[in-house]
């Protein structure tokens, strides 16, 4: 069955410190894959996507991901946390309609 | 605006009646989704709009779901007979295009949060 796993529900980071957010898929094939973030109370932002080529992608607010293909893993990075970083991440791929199929998200707190 | 809106922000009824819910995609979007967003089942696709057309229709949880899309612009998903587990956060995306191969990004509501009392 296509899913997406996001082992970590809840992480919690020193400000200043780094960060990595697991994921992990199932699909046929390789996948177009997403990372996406929800503050509360807003909507889902686009972090960054991977399609194909470099297998480490860049993406907005200083994240990064590194596609995998042996381990069916696309995990999110970030070398030094703010505490606006705190939100949900959610790891997403395009399912066969072009929709989105995503993991159960990952809740990221920052102490100060 | 330039993003996807969504109306209403909030929406309470009771259990047996029905809603409906508006989404106003990015100008352009020639594609359109529905997911709802629950704790228990976290975020799930519901369906999707090339134009006006609804390909698909089985992510649709049950026959009291219904969504319809008008002048390839603004989509209604109505919800009949709601009952308690119908309350979620329904959130809609558009995309230039769609399809397992599509680039395009799709850009998210800020979603109706339901609540059936």
């Amino acid at each position: 069955a296509q899913s997406v796993t996001q082992p970590d529900i809840h992480i919690t980071v020193s400000e200043g410190a780094s960060l990595e957010l697991r994921c992990n898929y199932s699909y046929g094939a390789t996948p177009y894959l997403f990372w996406y973030v929800q503050s509360p109370g807003q909507g889902l932002q686009l972090l960054l996507k991977y399609f194909s080529g470099d297998t480490l992608v860049q993406g907005i607010k200083g994240f990064e991901a590194e596609f995998k293909r042996s381990q069916s893993s696309f995990n999110l990075r970030k070398p030094s946390v703010h505490w606006s970083d705190a939100a949900e991440y959610f790891c997403a791929f395009r399912g066969s309609q072009g929709n989105l199929i995503f993991g159960k998200g990952t809740k990221l707190s920052v102490k100060p | 605006g330039a993003g996807v809106s969504q109306s209403p922000s909030n929406k309470v009824t009771e259990k047996g009646k029905d809603v409906e819910l508006r989404c106003d995609p990015i100008s352009g979007h020639t594609a359109l989704y529905w997911y709802r967003q629950s704790l228990g089942q976290g975020l799930e696709f519901l369906i999707y709009f090339q134009g006006n057309s609804a390909p698909d229709k089985s992510g649709l949880p049950s026959d009291r779901f219904s969504a319809e899309r008008t002048g390839g612009s603004v989509s209604t998903l109505t919800i009949q007979r709601t009952q308690q587990e119908d309350s979620a956060v329904y959130l809609c995306a558009s995309s230039l295009t769609s399809g397992r191969l599509s680039t395009d990004t799709q850009y998210f509501g800020p979603g109706t949060r339901l609540t059936v009392l």
